[in-house]
């Protein structure tokens, strides 16, 4: 099974920071991942996919890159509604596998 | 518009059995695969099963195969879940995905999920 980690596992950032997320895959995945936020209480909302594809209706201020076994998610410009917790996925082959998430947090 | 809905969960002892469903509307449901994540409480996102667009390909996590059975009637756009021989650590919310056309993919709409407590 492929292996995701993501770090950090807990963030703290403010209005209008960038943050960055980072996730490595255990093996080489060429650029089958994902990227999800999770509010509580709430269903995961899809943000990118193919590493670097923005969702439709996803704003700009998210962007993903990377290939092969290391990938990132950026947030240009936190906004209020951003505070989340992000999970990266791989999709490369089964099982599929999601990484331990990511939260961020005032 | 796309939604999903899930249905089904609730309280069952150890052992027990449980169907969870999940009603499709607002896109053409027989060309996507379709998937089941579950979250225990507090925790991150387990991928458990996904079914083929025409229900003939199935895939399922080491932690679930052999007890839950995915499948999908396309004729009413819901795809079930079957749960046998439920055990305290498949608590949890059972979300359904939708994927692609691919026999592989990303989530790219989630239901609200139905909560399952396996306790006696």
């Amino acid at each position: 099974d492929i292996q995701m980690t993501q770090s950090p596992s807990s963030l703290s950032a403010s209005v209008g920071n960038r943050v960055t997320i980072t996730c490595r895959a255990s093996q080489g995945i060429s650029t089958w991942l994902a990227w999800y936020q999770q509010k509580p209480e709430k269903a995961p909302k899809s943000l990118i996919y193919a590493a670097s594809s923005l969702q439709s209706g996803v704003p700009s201020r998210f962007s993903g890159s990377g290939s092969g076994t290391d990938f990132t998610l950026t947030i240009s410009s936190l906004q209020p509604e951003d505070f989340a917790t992000y999970y990266c996925q791989q999709y490369n082959s089964y099982p599929v596998t999601f990484g331990g998430g990511t939260k961020v947090e005032i | 518009e796309v939604q999903l809905v899930e249905s089904g969960g609730g309280l069952v002892q150890p052992g027990g059995s449980l169907r969870l469903s999940c009603a499709a509307s607002g896109f053409s449901f027989s060309s996507w695969v379709m998937t089941w994540v579950r979250q225990v409480p507090g925790k991150g996102l387990e991928w458990i099963s996904s079914i083929s667009g025409g229900g003939d390909t199935t895939y399922y996590a080491d932690s679930v195969k052999g007890r839950f059975t995915v499948s999908r009637d396309n004729s009413k756009n819901t795809l079930y879940l079957q749960m046998n021989s439920l055990r305290a650590e498949d608590t949890a919310m059972y979300y359904c995905g939708k994927g692609s056309s691919y026999s592989i993919s990303w989530q790219s709409h989630w239901g609200q999920g139905t909560l399952v407590s396996v306790s006696s």
